[in-house]
């Protein structure tokens, strides 16, 4: 909502790198995240990134924030089959105002 | 597990009907944030409190409201229930109230209205 947009779908080979884009309209964001959702199960938050950055490195996780474009992306290395799930962008505005993309659904074929 | 529960698990009902979401956050979180996910509206974000008050309101219809109690858990009141409010509805919990860069989400409560 608000928009927050991310592609619906995403299927990649195990091992295979997977990149998940959003892009946002409010430069006013504070904090980017990145959000997993099992089927059944609640969000998990799985980073998150302080407008200021511009990159930020968590093992397997990269994320990349271009400010300039409004755009956020999520570089999972090396994707396993337990990576498969859907996949939410947010941002949170001044206000305290949070706002999600609609999910990417990203498959992991072995 | 997140260490945030939410009951009921399952919840049907009937339009024009109202319902009581509870949710208790995470021991030591003061924040507690609301939402809704649908198919068609994606997730939204409802409301937030922090220690008892209202820090921040999102998408939150009229018929809905929400409290935070003395104990930290809080509920949401979904009155005059429509078909279009058939939804998951998430509670999170967080230690920061204003720059709350770690929310942690319930397992959610499924709402069907008939």
């Amino acid at each position: 909502g608000e928009d927050v947009e991310q592609s619906l779908f995403l299927s990649v080979r195990e091992g295979d790198s997977s990149v998940i884009n959003c892009t946002y309209t409010d430069s006013s964001s504070t904090y980017l995240y990145w959000y997993k959702q099992e089927p059944g199960a609640g969000l998990q938050l799985l980073t998150y990134i302080f407008s200021n950055m511009d990159m930020k490195q968590d093992q397997r996780l990269t994320v990349l924030l271009n400010k300039k474009d409004k755009h956020l992306s999520l570089r999972i290395a090396d994707t396993q089959t337990g990576d498969s799930a859907i996949y939410f962008c947010a941002e949170s505005r001044p206000g305290n105002q949070f706002y999600f993309g609609t999910g990417t659904s990203l498959t992991v074929i072995p | 597990d997140s260490g945030v529960t939410q009951t009921p698990k399952h919840l049907i009902t009937a339009t024009g009907q109202r319902v009581t979401l509870r949710c208790s956050p995470r021991s030591g979180d003061l924040s507690v944030y609301w939402y809704q996910q649908s198919l068609d509206q994606g997730l939204q974000f409802l409301i937030q409190y922090y220690n008892g008050e209202e820090r921040a309101k999102g998408n939150i219809l009229e018929r809905f409201s929400a409290q935070q109690f003395p104990d930290l858990h809080s509920e949401l009141n979904l009155s005059s229930l429509e078909l279009g409010d058939s939804a998951l509805y998430f509670c999170a919990s967080s230690v920061e109230g204003a720059s709350s860069y770690e929310q942690y989400f319930g397992p959610g409560t499924r709402l069907t209205v008939t």
